[in-house]
């Protein structure tokens, strides 16, 4: 089965500052990961999603994530974090497209001006 | 296209009513999934559908929980009577094809009194 861990469930960071959401993945098979934002009352935006192809993957916003096999690990990061992009944060992992994506519990970034 | 379309986006009912949650899938996509979102449990994958048909319904709760695809433009998640627990945020999402991302509605809050 697959499952993710999010390291932190509420991260503060300064405007202009780097962020790092920390997400570790299980999986037994090699995974697909993504990286879900939801603003208040909203639903879930992907920011990013990882399908095998190149480990570093560019999203929206300006963010990034780096697929790291040998630390199971998919951390988010953006060089620069600005007042919108405060918002929940979510790791998911799935073993292929067509089953249902596995989430995290999810980090709550705060910025800070 | 509209994206995911969930009805209504909020709910109050009285504990032991009928609830009926709505949602319209993107079209064209073949999955559809529900989920409900609490403070305790974070993300929870409900029952999802492929081609109408249920795949998986082991999250649902309880046999107050059902859940129908009449037609690929259109499901329900019914619970039936409600209960205070069952106060969350039901989530519709969408797919098609691998590997790719599900497509999450506005949600629905439920608070059941």
């Amino acid at each position: 089965a697959q499952s993710v861990t999010q390291l932190g469930s509420h991260v503060s960071v300064s405007e202009g500052a780097l962020v790092l959401l920390r997400c570790n993945y299980s999986s037994s098979v090699p995974p697909y990961l993504f990286w879900y934002v939801q603003y208040p009352n909203q639903g879930l935006q992907l920011l990013l999603k990882y399908t095998s192809a190149a480990t570093l993957v560019k999203g929206i916003n300006g963010f990034e994530a780096e697929f790291k096999k040998s630390e199971t690990s998919f951390h988010l990061t953006k060089p620069s974090a600005h007042m919108s992009d405060a918002a929940e944060y979510f790791c998911a992992v799935t073993r292929s497209g067509n089953t249902p994506l596995v989430f995290g519990k999810g980090t709550r970034l705060s910025v800070i001006a | 296209d509209a994206g995911v379309i969930q009805s209504p986006r909020h709910e109050v009912t009285e504990m032991g009513q009928e609830v009926t949650l709505r949602c319209k899938p993107i079209s064209g996509h073949d999955y559809l999934f529900w989920y409900r979102q609490t403070m305790m449990r974070g993300l929870e994958l409900l029952i999802y559908f492929n081609n109408n048909v249920p795949i998986d319904d082991s999250g649902m709760p309880e046999d107050r929980f059902s859940a129908k695809m009449p037609n690929a433009s259109f499901s329900t998640l019914k619970i039936q009577p409600s209960e205070p627990r069952d106060s969350a945020v039901y989530f519709c999402a969408s797919s098609s094809g691998e590997p790719t991302e599900a497509f999450f509605g506005q949600g629905t809050r439920l608070t059941v009194v």
